[in-house]
């Protein structure tokens, strides 16, 4: 049972382009979203997150937006620079996990953005 | 800043041996986790801890066991390996309201 989804395995731009990653979820008592990025032999950190009171949250090159009624979420950079190739992670959180702070996981996008 | 470490980062395991990987972090937090990533299959939750004394199952727990006996340590127990805990292991913490992880590097356990 899949709560966080991210179809797509990877996902190759080139260099200057926008690149969109998508996430789905399953669980309406969802509330709080989170993009984290990993690179190889790292541990992921943390990107940008946003509340299910918002639709939109922008930081920098970074924005996530959210479809509560679709139960979706994307990531867009923009620019896309070669350093940002990396596996990208969405998370999310409910009120359920609110004093636990437990988060769960999509399976990741490697996306790769070519000079 | 040393965050979070995790040690050892690689270790291969026969089966039916056991281990500890060791978490440490130096940030005060209250919260603190143990996930699995197997390729594919994203992050699983193992383990975690609301704070010193403190510990509940995740999503994975079946194979492993915790404790925390200080704020700063949390390290996961292996007993008896089995070939499905082959993975890649992170350990994570964070503060007050538990968003906003700062993950370890990992440890990287092949069980043969």
């Amino acid at each position: 049972d899949q709560q966080v989804k991210q179809n797509s395995p990877s996902l190759s731009v080139q260099e200057g382009r926008i690149s969109i990653l998508n996430c789905d979820y399953t669980n309406s008592m969802f509330d709080y979203f989170l993009w984290y990025k990993k690179y190889p032999a790292e541990g992921p950190t943390f990107l940008i997150s946003i509340s299910s009171i918002k639709d939109k949250n922008e930081d920098g090159r970074f924005t996530v937006f959210l479809n509560k009624s679709a139960k979706h979420l994307s990531l867009h950079i923009v620019p896309s620079q070669p350093g940002d190739s990396a596996v990208y992670f969405c998370a999310a959180s409910g009120l359920s996990s609110s004093n636990t702070g437990k988060l769960i996981f999509g399976q990741g996008t490697t996306l790769q953005v070519k000079p | 800043n040393a965050g979070v470490t995790q040690t050892p980062k690689f270790r291969i395991l026969k089966i039916g041996q056991s281990m500890t990987l060791q978490c440490t972090q130096d940030m005060n937090h209250n919260y603190m986790y143990w996930y699995r990533q197997d390729p594919g299959m994203g992050l699983k939750l193992i383990y975690y801890s609301v704070g010193a004394g403190i510990t509940d199952k995740g999503e994975v727990p079946n194979g492993y066991n915790v404790s925390r006996s200080t704020t700063e340590d949390f390290p996961l127990r292996l007993e008896l390996a089995a070939p499905s805990q082959t993975s890649v292991y992170f350990c994570a913490s964070s503060g007050q309201g538990g968003y906003g992880y700062t993950f370890g590097s990992g440890t990287r356990l092949t069980v043969v």
